[in-house]
């Protein structure tokens, strides 16, 4: 079995500011890995993901995420946040590649930007 | 492209009554359809997968009786709490993949379900 912890429920950055939120993982597979973003009302949404290749990837608006296998972790960056990007963010990971497969979810972290 | 919707975004209802919980991809065939659970400050939690046609598989701990999917199309599966009770309230989310997108599932925006 799999499982996500996202060590913080909250994170709170001036605007312009960087931002990192944290993820790990554990599992005894190799796995898949994603950030999803839910805005208000709205349904989540892919940020991005790891499947293989390169560990930095990134979204196109702005925010990167690193996978680094020795450390199980795929902390999500963003060198400056914008009011807009006010969330809440969910990393993830699937066994199966996450469309045919479920994904275990962390519980969360709650981007707050501050003008 | 790739939306899902959900209907009804909430519901209230009385202890002991049924809910059916729609969830519809509009633009693209579902070939897979999952559905989570979230309680307030939690994680989603995966309930069960469903294949069009096929009988849903259900996590370790999910009740079968309890909660009947139906994946009757492409386009549509259904989740009815049977019975419910005000354990049962929480945010129900389903999301859907498709064959040609192994990699993606695309989210509903979830129904709330309050149990009175």
């Amino acid at each position: 079995a799999q499982s996500v912890t996202q060590l913080d429920s909250q994170v709170p950055v001036f605007e312009e500011a960087p931002v990192e939120l944290r993820c790990n993982y554990s599992s005894s597979v190799s796995v898949y890995l994603f950030w999803y973003v839910q805005y208000p009302n709205q349904g989540l949404q892919l940020l991005l993901k790891y499947l293989s290749g390169s560990t930095l990837v990134k979204s196109i608006n702005g925010f990167e995420a690193e996978f680094n296998k020795s450390q199980t972790s795929f902390h999500l960056r963003k060198p400056s946040v914008h009011i807009s990007d006010t969330a809440e963010y969910f990393c993830a990971v699937s066994v199966g590649g996450g469309g045919a497969d479920g994904l275990t979810f962390g519980k969360g972290t709650h981007l707050i930007i501050q003008p | 492209g790739a939306v899902v919707s959900q209907h009804p975004s909430w519901v209230i209802c009385k202890s002991g009554t049924s809910v059916k919980i729609e969830c519809r991809s509009l633009d693209f065939q579902a070939t897979t359809m999952f559905w989570y659970r979230q309680f307030p400050k939690q994680s989603l939690m995966l309930m069960a997968t469903s294949n069009e046609g096929s009988k849903a598989t259900y996590e370790q701990g999910v009740e079968k009786d309890k909660f009947l999917i139906n994946h009757a199309s492409l386009t549509l599966s259904t989740l009815t709490v049977t019975s419910a009770h005000p354990e049962d309230s929480s945010f129900y989310i389903c999301s859907a993949g498709t064959s040609g997108r192994q990699y993606e599932q695309y989210f509903g925006p979830g129904t709330r379900l309050t149990v009175t």
